[in-house]
């Protein structure tokens, strides 16, 4: 069973600053890593989609690395603004179904 | 444009009403995803379909039923809502094939049972 870890939870930085977030999971056959966004009450924004083939994949200020064989990827996000203020999911794609990390949520302070 | 919609967005009802959560998505995906969660926690996937007339009971175990009649549209229903059904409930989709692209999700359904 796939098991999708977050760190930090929470993360709170002056803006300007560059955010790391983490994301660990433990099965390493999986088809692509996909970043979401999720504002308050709100669905979900698809940030990054790393297919299992790549190491990174970029948009914008965002950049996300995959690791595969390790079981690690990392979003960064540069000079971040209080508009990035969220909670990022990380999900794995096993083609059978996405399995959720709980998320790290960012404030980002004016 | 290409989205996933779902209705209504947010909900209150009362104990033992029947519900029937739309979710519609016009960009002709195969695969349909219903995931739930609760405030602060993880999504957890409920039910799922691969094309028409295919549906199939996730990981969490789930009072709820759902059904594919159109390859657009992938309605969940709770025949008798209880409290303990109140949390956020997100549908999603994505083209069939590996990798590529990614799942879209909707913005969610809200509902609260009183």
């Amino acid at each position: 069973k796939q098991e999708v870890t977050q760190i930090p939870a929470a993360l709170s930085v002056p803006e300007g600053e560059n955010l790391v977030l983490n994301c660990s999971f433990t099965d390493s056959a999986i088809y692509n890593l996909q970043w979401f966004r999720q504002d308050p009450g709100k669905g979900l924004t698809s940030l990054l989609l790393i297919q299992s083939s790549q190491r990174e994949q970029t948009s914008g200020r965002l950049n996300a690395s995959l690791d595969k064989s390790s079981g690690r990827s990392t979003l960064y996000i540069a000079a971040s603004q209080p508009g990035d203020s969220a909670t990022y999911l990380c999900a794995v794609n096993d083609d059978y179904k996405l399995s959720f990390g709980a998320g790290t949520t960012v404030t980002v302070r004016a | 444009e290409a989205d996933i919609y779902q209705t209504p967005r947010y909900l209150v009802i009362g104990t033992g009403k029947k519900i029937t959560l739309e979710c519609s998505q016009t960009m002709g995906h195969d695969k349909m995803y219903w995931y739930q969660q609760d405030p602060g926690m993880e999504l957890h996937l409920i039910h799922y379909s691969y094309g028409v007339n295919s549906t199939e009971k996730g990981d969490l175990s789930s009072e709820s039923t759902v059904s594919r009649i159109r390859t657009e549209h992938f309605p969940l229903t709770l025949e008798s809502a209880r409290p303990s059904h109140t949390s956020q409930y997100l549908c999603a989709s994505r083209p069939s094939g590996t990798g590529g692209v990614g799942y879209t999700f909707g913005s969610g359904t809200r509902l609260t049972v009183v």
